[in-house]
């Protein structure tokens, strides 16, 4: 089942933050994020796999609650380079990686 | 180093034309290869993944298919396009248990006309 991805989109002026939530309605055994620049392939971000992690590079961090059903993805001080639709992958076991419907980031100077 | 080869970059079909994407890795083996088709503005739809050779999961039960002939090589085809199939493929792969990042081809968009 698709993870579902809060908000659909954000706009926000350079400098400002921005959090981006992926829920699913049960425990998973990781998520993944990635950033998708218009018209190119996903980047990866980071990968979490433990119930309370929380990591990050840079300004953009990740956290993956204790029951493993949510993920949050935190932008601070957002660059114009941020812009983008920002995706999270869930594991869902068998080898299966599902995607969000993505979370479009718009950044302003 | 490990590489993912996806053609063709861009490719414009009529409906009822048949269909075949090809991606190739190198500098693995035995990965999880997946195929996904993201329509304009929209999210990452799971097609098809194999965890090996002849061992295709399907998502989609329209008219596409998928085959894994060898090891590394992965194939989307389809006998008649529709209209509906237009979009952005991306093929990726992944090594192990899936507890590092996904490696993405850069894709192939298809127009269909």
């Amino acid at each position: 089942q698709q993870p579902v991805q809060s908000p659909q989109a954000v706009i926000l002026r350079e400098g400002e933050d921005a959090v981006i939530n992926c829920s699913s309605s049960k425990a998973l055994y990781s998520v993944h994020w990635y950033r998708q620049k218009h018209g190119e392939a996903p980047v990866f971000l980071m990968i979490l796999l433990k119930g309370g992690e929380q990591k990050g590079h840079d300004k953009i961090s990740a956290s993956f609650n204790e029951k493993k059903q949510q993920s949050s993805l935190y932008l601070t001080a957002s660059q114009l380079s941020y812009s983008g639709t920002y995706f999270c992958g869930t594991d869902q076991g068998a080898q299966k990686l599902v995607f969000g419907q993505g979370t479009r980031l718009t950044i302003n100077p | 180093s490990q590489t993912i080869h996806q053609w063709p970059a861009t490719l414009v079909q009529p409906v009822g034309s048949p269909l075949s994407l090809e991606c190739t890795v190198e500098g693995t083996s035995n990965p999880n290869l997946y195929w996904y088709r993201q329509a304009a503005g929209r999210g990452l739809q799971l097609l098809f993944y194999s965890v090996g050779i002849g061992q295709i999961s399907s998502e989609v039960p329209q008219n596409l298919s998928a085959s894994r002939p060898q090891d590394r090589q992965f194939i989307l085809s389809s006998k008649k396009l529709l209209l509906s199939d237009s979009g952005f493929y991306l093929c990726a792969w992944f090594v192990g248990q899936m507890n590092t990042e996904a490696f993405f081809g850069q894709g192939t968009r298809l127009t269909v006309v």
